[in-house]
């Protein structure tokens, strides 16, 4: 799986749009980009997740460059109870065998000040 | 709330203690997974079942024991551990085969303290 680029830490002031860049310059053609988060004391949460297109779900909205190379997860009016750790993850569909081998990076750290 | 149900939430065990953690998924699930997270790291990849057959084990100790009674179901016995074992321990559920794309649905987890 490809690997991924996130700054550990951001901040974000309540009611704003909270913007979590991920880099992932060697992503493959096959390879999708997810988004998970991981509010303290919670297991990791889905967010989102798209190939090449851009994606938007209740929850938040999902652009991928052109060239697949870099993403953007948008939270269009953080609140507090987005702060949490915030996980981007590069890999291909699905394994063979069904299942999906998910490999978490440290992720970026958002805190959402009110 | 969580789909993914975990037992107990703490758990105090001793070094020669044997204990089991229990994860329980209702919503089809074929493939389920443990993941072991350290304080302020990411979560780490133990093993996964898919098919209630084991297809990953991340060179995890023999001290934890994966088992899969059926598709539902997922536990981890516990023997013999160490203090250094002590964390959260996260069980999650996927899809399995019909779901291409299908993401991690995780339980909120076991924290499990050694003494």
């Amino acid at each position: 799986d490809a690997k991924t680029t996130q700054p550990t830490s951001m901040d974000c002031a309540e009611g704003r749009a909270a913007n979590l860049p991920c880099n992932h310059s060697t992503i493959s053609g096959n390879e999708y980009v997810y988004w998970y988060r991981q509010i303290h004391s919670q297991g990791p949460q889905y967010i989102i997740h798209g190939l090449k297109n851009n994606e938007t779900n209740e929850m938040a909205s999902l652009i991928i460059t052109e060239d697949r190379k870099s993403s953007t997860l948008i939270l269009p009016h953080a609140t507090l109870r987005d702060t949490a750790v915030y996980y981007c993850i590069v890999r291909v569909g699905r394994n063979s065998g069904g299942y999906q081998k998910v490999t978490f990076g440290i992720g970026t750290k958002l805190q959402v000040i009110p | 709330d969580t789909e993914v149900t975990q037992t107990p939430k703490h758990l105090v065990m001793g070094m020669t203690n044997k204990k089991s953690l229990k994860c329980e998924q209702h919503m089809g699930h074929r493939a389920m997974y443990w993941y072991k997270q350290k304080a302020k790291k990411p979560p780490e990849l133990m093993f996964v079942y898919s098919y209630e057959k084991l297809s990953i084990n991340e060179s995890v100790p023999s001290r934890f024991s994966p088992e899969c009674p059926n598709s539902s179901l997922l536990n981890l016995h516990l023997h013999a551990l160490q203090p250094e074992d002590s964390a959260l321990y996260l069980c999650a559920s996927s899809r399995g085969l019909q779901g291409i794309g299908s993401p991690l649905h995780f339980g909120n987890g076991t924290r499990l303290t050694v003494t």
